[in-house]
Order: C-alpha cells, then structure tokens, then sequence
C-alpha cells in the first residue's frame, strides 16, 4: 500500500534513554518532514529534508536529530529523552518542497517519556 | 501571535445542520491554503485545499479572504461521519513552511 509507514505505534520510554522513530515511504516523495502534535498547540515542525542528503531544522528542533540517506527514510532520533518529548510524532512526505504540494502523513508514532 | 489561529470550539450540531469554520492567518506573504481533516487519534488528511475564487467539494466549501486574511469551511447538511478535528493550514510557499491551526472540533449529534 502507497504512502508513509511509522514506527513504532506507540513506546513508552525512560528519560535518558535514546530513540529512534522510523518513517519510510514508497511514493518517491523528495520532501519530507517530522512534527509533533501537542493538545492546544497543534502541529510543529521539527525537522524537514528537502531532498535525500539535506535536512533542515523547523521550529521546535532542540533535543531531536534526523537522517536522510536516501529518498524514502527519514528517521528521527531523541537522543537523551526527557519527559518534555512525550507526544505524538507525524512523519509526512509531500512530492518536493514547493508549499502548493500536499502533504501525506503516517498514522503517528505515541511516545511517552516518564 | 500564532501564525494560524482557528477558534477550538467544540462545535456540537444536529445531523443535517449547516456548519462553518474560520481561520486567521497573520502572515499576508501566504500564498496556500488548506483544510485538513484529523479523526481521533488518527493522522491529519487532507479535506481541500483552497484557492483564491472559493472552491467546492459536494457538501463542502472553502473560501479564502486575502484582504482579511482569513479563509472559511462550510460544511451542509451534517453527517455523523463529518465528526472530527478540522485543521487549517496556510503555507508561504518559501519551501517547508507549513502552519497548522490548532484546530476545531466539530461533533454531530444524531
């Protein structure tokens, strides 16, 4: 099935502890981008690649780091968690990074930090 | 201020009533629009995008001021299935600037 894969669904974790969240995509999408949803602040961007090879910070970048080898990865990764990051992760995609494109989500990744 | 700015509601209406949503934008520079849509714990999908002349999708209808940099979602003829989180989002077009409204719930009632 064509579109955005996460994992995992959901993961309660330690602080401290390192994370990595998976988000693959099949559509050959160049653009794609990670936010995190919070209730009564919506969604904010946290990382976002262009293309394979760059990435760029968004809005609420601190304490997160990404990768983008190739078109269809996009990982992120927490590397020392904190109760603060306990959320819900989107991974999106859209076909390049024009702002007329839409943008297809994953189903969400829940983390919890304690 | 925010970028986005949606009134949260809730909205609680009768099945078959005639519903609207607005949304303010503070950035004149944006230059797309969207509505999505988000079910409970589900991912954000797009409902429509908007264009400059208003557009419609069956039951749906979306508008777009510039002047007054707000843009609208008007929903007849209710379903209980119409039941979610409705999400404006307004773009710059500069490339990854995406901003989400926080939202409005909307609950149709049987």
């Amino acid at each position: 099935i064509a579109g955005i894969t996460q994992a995992p669904t959901s993961q309660i974790l330690a602080a401290g502890r390192r994370m990595t969240l998976r988000c693959t995509q099949d559509m050959r999408h160049n653009a794609m981008y990670w936010y995190r949803q919070d209730l009564g602040l919506g969604l904010r961007l946290i990382h976002y690649s262009n293309t394979a090879g760059t990435t760029g910070k968004g809005e609420v970048p601190d304490g997160y780091s990404v990768s983008r080898a190739n078109t269809d990865d996009f990982p992120l990764t927490l590397a020392s968690a904190v109760p603060s990051q306990t959320s819900v992760y989107f991974c999106a995609s859209s076909p390049d990074s024009a702002g007329a494109n839409v943008l297809t989500f994953g189903a969400g990744s829940r983390l919890t930090v304690l | 201020r925010k970028e986005v700015e949606q009134d949260p509601g809730p909205f609680n209406v009768p099945e078959g009533a005639t519903v609207a949503f607005n949304c303010t934008y503070s950035n004149s520079a944006s230059q797309s629009f969207f509505w999505y849509r988000q079910d409970c714990r589900k991912e954000p999908k797009l409902l429509m995008s908007v264009y400059s002349s208003g557009n419609e999708d069956g039951r749906f209808t979306a508008q777009l001021n510039r002047a007054s940099q707000y843009i609208s979602l008007l929903i007849r003829d209710s379903k209980l299935s119409d039941s979610a989180t409705y999400l404006c989002v307004v773009n710059l077009n500069t490339g990854n600037q995406f901003y989400f409204g926080t939202g409005t719930s909307l609950t149709v009632i049987p």
